[in-house]
């Protein structure tokens, strides 16, 4: 079955830099979140959408935007990068109303910040 | 406020059982997930529950009490790949489907 796909796995940036991470959910699911996890820490939701409109917002700094597209893949766009971003990021979709509208996460990207 | 509250590390033999405890306090309630996070991987989706109850999943079984605002995952005749962190998370508001996240229990399965 079709997974929650993420790309890059793996950036290094450097500090003040920018950098793009993209998710592309499960086939007819229609929500997408993201979270970052630093090591040893729970999952911190950053932000949703649902049928391309934002729909939930949490500890995202004012730095990072995202949006979701036509195609229901979204873009997590981070800038001016600090060392304290460095971390994994996950994508998570769900089809709303699913039932439980489990969240089926992506294998994450792992950023480093220099 | 919200809060959610898990055992940081637990052992276990293998073979045994184990059930790992995760209480909540959040405003409002619309469903408790346990998912299983393999270092370094994505967290994996093992059960939902919004009814009180239990909910049986071969090995895998999780329990609710909402009045107490309680839940267990019980895992059956552990094997040694069940060494993980299990992830007790809330939905705590109909129509918002933002999930508040426990810190996760470090289960340690030991031969």
């Amino acid at each position: 079955a079709a997974g929650v796909i993420q790309s890059p796995r793996h950036l290094i940036k450097e500090k003040r830099e920018t950098a793009t991470l993209k998710c592309y959910p499960i086939p007819r699911h229609d929500t997408v979140y993201w979270y970052q996890q630093g090591p040893g820490q729970d999952p911190q939701f950053l932000i949703s959408f649902y049928e391309k409109m934002q729909s939930d917002k949490g500890s995202i700094p004012d730095r990072f935007s995202a949006q979701q597209f036509s195609d229901y893949h979204s873009e997590l766009n981070m800038s001016s990068l600090e060392l304290g971003d460095s971390a994994l990021y996950f994508c998570a979709s769900s089809l709303t109303g699913g039932g439980g509208d489990e969240q089926f996460f992506g294998p994450g990207t792992r950023l480093t910040v220099l | 406020g919200q809060n959610i509250d898990q055992p940081t590390e637990m052992t276990a033999t293998e073979g045994a059982i184990v059930q790992i405890n995760c209480t909540y306090q959040t405003s409002g309630f619309n469903g408790l997930f346990w998912y299983q996070q393999h270092a370094g991987e994505a967290p994996t989706f093992l059960s939902y529950n919004v009814l009180d109850g239990l909910e049986e999943k071969g090995r895998f079984s999780s329990f609710l009490s909402r009045s107490k605002g309680y839940s267990y995952l019980l895992l059956k005749e552990l094997q040694m790949k069940d060494s993980a962190s299990y992830l007790c998370a809330v939905r705590h508001h109909e129509g918002n489907y933002q999930l508040i996240w426990g810190a996760g229990t470090k289960l340690i399965i030991k031969p």
